[in-house]
């Protein structure tokens, strides 16, 4: 069966190092989409992509790069971790550019910074 | 302004009851709606998805869109315990490259038995 899988599921790290977070999709979707969610602030975009070696950066993507260099992959690094990125980090996929397609989600990745 | 927004909740209903749940949208260049249950340490899975005016039924989920008025809300009705969740609306904004996919902030349902 097709799914998208996050790596790893807990992360705890010190302030100032860099963190790669994994996300890998079997769907061959091509739009990805990171995402954070801390209480009282829902799903808020970080980084997205609609399709190879294309990236965009949503409304919170400060501290955060994404590359794509095929389908099925989408990793998220925070290029020097700070306390304020402590948080739940969700991946998602979907099918179409139009956006009119179901968006499936990763088990997520709690992060903690230190 | 956010560019969708819902009441954070907690809203409680008892069993049995319908549950309403709101949210509002500011862009008007956005095509498809949606709504995910969340579950509490759980990834969002979507119940609905509405993209034209009007109501859309699915068992006792009733989605409804008012594109004028830049409002769309969920009822779920015969609530019970296990629709307890977070209710999460989310919109499609589309822009020169295709979709991009911005959620509010989520509302909380609590089904009292």
């Amino acid at each position: 069966d097709a799914e998208i899988t996050q790596s790893p599921r807990h992360k705890i790290t010190e302030t100032g190092r860099q963190v790669t977070l994994a996300c890998h999709q079997t769907w061959n979707h091509n739009n990805m989409f990171w995402y954070r969610q801390d209480l009282g602030h829902g799903l808020r975009l970080i980084h997205y992509s609609y399709g190879v070696h294309d990236t965009n950066k949503g409304e919170v993507s400060d501290g955060y790069s994404v590359s794509r260099s095929n389908t099925e992959d989408l990793p998220l690094t925070l290029e020097s971790a700070a306390s304020s990125q402590t948080s739940v980090y969700f991946c998602a996929s979907s099918e179409s550019r139009l956006g009119n397609t179901e968006a499936f989600f990763g088990q997520g990745t709690r992060l903690t910074v230190v | 302004q956010k560019e969708v927004e819902q009441n954070s909740g907690p809203l409680s209903v008892p069993e049995g009851a319908i549950a309403s749940l709101n949210c509002t949208y500011s862009d008007r260049v956005s095509q498809s709606f949606f709504w995910y249950r969340q579950y509490s340490g759980k990834s969002p899975e979507l119940i609905m998805s509405i993209y034209s005016n009007g109501d859309k039924e699915d068992g006792r989920f009733t989605a409804q869109l008012n594109k004028a008025s830049q409002y769309v809300s969920l009822l779920i009705r015969d609530s019970q315990p296990s629709d307890s969740a977070t209710y999460l609306c989310a919109v499609t904004m589309i822009y020169n490259q295709g979709g991009k996919l911005i959620f509010g902030q989520g509302t909380e349902l609590s089904v009292k038995p």
